[in-house]
């Protein structure tokens, strides 16, 4: 089973400043490596898919990228509404594993 | 517009088994180019990808190989919809639940989500 790990655990941001999310996984996956975002009572959502592509409708200040073993997804500018828990997924073969998230906060 | 409809009971008993479905709209379970997962969250746990079903010409399932004795995913082409079984369910099976729809890799649509409860 592959094993994605991500940093930090928790980030505390003020209103504009970028934020950076990794994950790693625990042997290559190439690109398949997703990103999703969930808020309180909600379900996730699609962020980035195939490391580096946007899911359709979502902001551009969202960004991955990355390959291999080590990927990072990118807020440009964050926004009040971006607060929220953030997880990575790989693809590449079964079981299908998600990192245990990262929460993002505004300050 | 893809939607994901969950339904089922939030309370199951010890030992019984769990049972929810997903109605998909905006697509068809029978899709050559999609699949269709249960994945679980519990705070324990993360997220949990539990099993899919899909089809290429014919029907095709996988299974997290920790569930593989105890789990059932069904699609029901009469209804376009697909279900999930549970066997045997212990505490450790509290959890929410989902169904999402996969493409290209990615969980692209998901349901709202079923919180079950195990419990006497």
């Amino acid at each position: 089973e592959i094993v994605l790990t991500q940093s930090p655990d928790f980030q505390s941001v003020t209103p504009k400043e970028k934020v950076t999310i990794t994950c790693r996984a625990s042997q290559s996956i190439g690109s398949s490596l997703h990103w999703y975002q969930q808020k309180p009572d909600q379900s996730p959502k699609l962020l980035i898919k195939y490391a580096s592509q946007s899911f359709s409708g979502v902001p551009s200040r969202f960004s991955g990228s990355g390959s291999g073993t080590d990927f990072t997804l990118t807020i440009n500018s964050l926004e009040a509404e971006d607060a929220a828990m953030y997880y990575c997924h790989q693809s590449s073969s079964l079981p299908f594993t998600f990192g245990p998230g990262t929460k993002v906060d505004i300050k | 517009q893809v939607q994901l409809q969950q339904s089922g009971p939030g309370l199951v008993k010890p030992s019984q088994t769990l049972s929810l479905t997903c109605a998909i709209s905006g697509d068809s379970v029978s899709s050559n180019s999609a699949a269709w997962s249960w994945i679980r969250q519990s705070p324990s746990r993360g997220l949990e990808w539990l099993g899919r079903t899909y089809y290429r010409s014919q029907w095709y399932n996988d299974y997290a190989v920790s569930l593989k004795s105890r789990i059932t995913i069904n699609p029901d082409t009469s209804k376009n919809q697909f279900s999930l079984q549970l066997d045997s369910v212990t505490p450790d099976d509290t959890a929410l639940y989902y169904c999402a729809r996969q493409r290209e890799g990615s969980f692209d649509y998901w349901g709202q989500g079923t919180l079950v409860t195990v419990s006497s």
